[in-house]
């Protein structure tokens, strides 16, 4: 596609349920990245792709957060059991290197848990 | 270890006036240095980066920004500020495959 596609672009869910968040990385872009960001906050790094694989899980705040990519394109961000705290815009990214390696950012996913 | 710094939180000014928003890193090596732009309930947006060659950087929407290897820098400016710059502007730097962010300045630029 023609830029970082996320879904959904908003999601109230319940405190306890668990949630899905999509991303589809511009097409051909190895790299991919999801960011967590508060409202009016800096990013926090949570998960970084090379192809299929996830050499970099150091930003997953716990256990409940889990994160695939497949076929070297989508991925999902899954949160299990919500809590209010996770409530903030999950953004996905994605780069390649013959690009200089910019990373090229979603409109966001709006995740509020109530 | 490496780091970027965005000294301040936020910077106002008036239209027509220039900007500078400031940006300083850390990083071992040659480092790969980005600006980006966020918009109220938007992504991040690319302005502009360096890589290698000359200092001075152009990008998008009249931006520009200066590398400073002597004093690890890479302020973003903009010779006559508009209403609609104001935002919210993150400095990133990339070394050895891995991204760092700054917290952000906000921008806002007043008529």
């Amino acid at each position: 596609g023609a830029g970082v596609s996320q879904s959904p672009s908003n999601k109230v869910t319940e405190k306890g349920k668990d949630v899905e968040l999509r991303c589809d990385p511009i097409s051909g872009h190895t790299a991919l990245y999801w960011y967590r960001q508060s409202l009016g906050q800096g990013l926090e790094f949570l998960i970084y792709f090379q192809g299929n694989s996830a050499p970099d899980k150091s930003g997953l705040p716990s256990d409940r957060f889990s994160a695939e990519r497949t076929g070297g394109s989508v991925s999902t961000l899954t949160i299990q059991r919500t809590q209010q705290e996770d409530s903030a815009v999950y953004l996905c990214a994605s780069s390649k290197r013959e690009e200089g390696n910019t990373i090229y950012f979603g409109e966001g996913s709006w995740l509020t848990v109530v | 270890a490496q780091s970027v710094a965005q000294p301040e939180d936020q910077v106002n000014v008036a239209e027509g006036n220039p900007l500078t928003v400031k940006c300083t890193y850390s990083v071992s090596g040659n480092p790969y240095l980005f600006w980006y732009v966020q918009y109220p309930n938007r992504g991040l947006q690319f302005l502009l980066k360096y890589i290698t060659g000359d200092n001075l950087v152009k990008g998008s929407y009249g931006f520009e920004a200066e590398f400073n290897k002597s004093q690890t820098s890479f302020h973003l400016k903009k010779p006559s500020a508009l209403v609609s710059d104001s935002a919210l502007y993150f400095c990133a730097v990339r070394h050895q495959g891995k991204s760092t962010f700054g917290d952000g300045t906000t921008l806002t630029v007043k008529p």
